[in-house]
């Protein structure tokens, strides 16, 4: 593994079905995160973590959950998938919360909710 | 309004143009200015900092203008290669949990 890794890489889901988004980093970073990317409206954060075993609330949180059990995993849990929930997750990391640290991405999951 | 707004484009140029982007930002408590570079269905890097004397770094100049709120990218002697979307970003305070992205100007750059 080099970076940041998520699985999967897309996935069509039916509505009310439960989804875990996986993120996976091996550059030791504190910090992680979770954001959407929607056409129009630019990538929004929806769960960060600081470090392990704390994480907190970002600007689109509703319906959303995560965990950080360990440094290097952060997953993204839909309980029950929502159509507007149809978007692209990119997980990030930095080596810290310092606002100047640069923010590595994975590729993204193309999630599409029926 | 947005807390970060750019103009989504796109800018058609051709190679060799130079071409400028700019970005506006609404709260003046602003700590730290990034602008990012995403390539069509792939995830976003860093393409530089933005430093309050500005910087430079190679064929991109970057500049902020904290009394008029506005962060500018130049991209000189355009390449192909340059074609991306590029997001212009914001930290409200000093906690990477507080970045605000642009929605993205989209450059082609044409032969």
């Amino acid at each position: 593994i080099a970076g940041i890794t998520q699985a999967p890489t897309s996935q069509i889901l039916a509505a009310g079905r439960r989804m875990t988004l996986r993120c996976t980093q091996d550059m030791r970073h504190n910090a992680m995160y979770w954001y959407r990317q929607d056409l129009g409206l630019g990538l929004r954060l929806i769960h960060y973590s600081n470090t392990a075993g704390t994480t907190g609330k970002g600007e689109v949180p509703d319906g959303y959950s995560v965990s950080r059990a360990n440094t290097d995993d952060f997953p993204l849990t839909l309980a029950s998938a929502v159509p507007s929930q149809t978007s692209v997750y990119f997980c990030a990391s930095s080596d810290s919360s310092r606002g100047g640290d640069e923010q590595f991405f994975g590729p993204g999951t193309r999630l599409t909710v029926l | 309004r947005k807390e970060v707004e750019q103009d989504p484009g796109p800018f058609n140029v051709p190679e060799g143009a130079t071409v400028a982007f700019n970005c506006t930002y609404s709260n003046s408590a602003s700590q730290s200015f990034f602008w990012y570079r995403q390539d069509c269905r792939k995830e976003p890097k860093l393409l530089m900092s933005v430093y309050s004397s500005g910087n430079e770094d190679g064929r991109f100049t970057a500049q902020l203008n904290r009394a008029s709120q506005y962060i500018s990218l130049l991209i000189r002697d355009s390449k192909l290669s340059d074609s991306a979307t590029y997001l212009c970003v914001v930290n409200r305070e000093d906690s990477s949990y507080k970045l605000i992205f642009g929605s993205g100007t989209r450059l082609l750059v044409r032969p």
